[in-house]
């Protein structure tokens, strides 16, 4: 069953404290790792990806942390902020053309200024 | 990346009645879809939307009740049919050429 099983369900942090969401994963054949970003009224918006061909990818404040032979990866928000108060979602596909997203079930993240 | 415009960005609808959602991305994309999410969930793919035939459906999700055109590689419809309160939700369309797809602002559905 292709599935992405996320936690912590909520996540309540203080500015400039670090946030850490978790993800694992099943498949195998999954070689796509994104993290979307989605604040109340809109869609989801692309924030970060990683392929497994590396351990980690860092933009700005934002890190993925990958561990293939877990099969688990990571979101890390450093010095979060009361703006990264969002719902997060993991997903996970095949780099295909065509492959659909499996998301995770997210993570309602609070900052607390 | 490409931009989508959704619309209606929400709606309140009678039972029994049919509401079309409009899906318009500003460049051609290989690849458009349809989700559900449910306030404070994650979202549940209902079928990729493929240009020129049919879509494909998610298991629990019909096309009688779900009818998706996609006449050309920038655009796609969504009808609920047939609605009733168990319709109500946010409904997002999704595309992109690879992979990293984008999303629109969602379409809020209420069924009364």
């Amino acid at each position: 069953q292709q599935q992405v099983k996320q936690s912590p369900q909520s996540l309540i942090v203080q500015k400039g404290g670090i946030s850490i969401i978790n993800c694992a994963y099943e498949n195998t054949a999954f070689d796509y790792f994104p993290w979307y970003q989605q604040f109340p009224g809109k869609g989801p918006a692309l924030l970060i990806a990683i392929r497994p061909d590396v351990s980690e990818k860092k933009e700005g404040r934002f890190t993925i942390s990958f561990n293939k032979s877990a099969k688990q990866f990571s979101l890390h928000i450093m010095d979060s902020q009361p703006g990264d108060s969002a719902t997060y979602f993991c997903a996970a596909s095949r780099e295909t053309s065509g492959s659909r997203l499996t998301f995770g079930e997210g993570t309602q993240l609070t900052v607390n200024p | 990346s490409a931009v989508i415009s959704q619309k209606p960005s929400r709606d309140i609808c009678q039972r029994g009645t049919s509401l079309t959602i409009q899906c318009q991305v500003d460049s051609q994309v290989t690849m458009m879809f349809w989700y559900r999410q449910q306030p404070g969930q994650s979202l549940t793919l209902i079928a990729t939307a493929n240009q020129g035939s049919e879509a494909t459906y998610e298991s629990g999700f019909v096309i009688d009740k779900f009818p998706i055109s996609r006449p050309n590689l920038t655009f796609s419809t969504l009808t609920v049919s047939n609605m009733s309160p168990e319709d109500s939700s946010i409904y997002l369309c999704s595309g992109g050429t690879g992979v990293g797809y984008t999303f629109g602002s969602g379409t809020r559905l209420t069924v009364v």
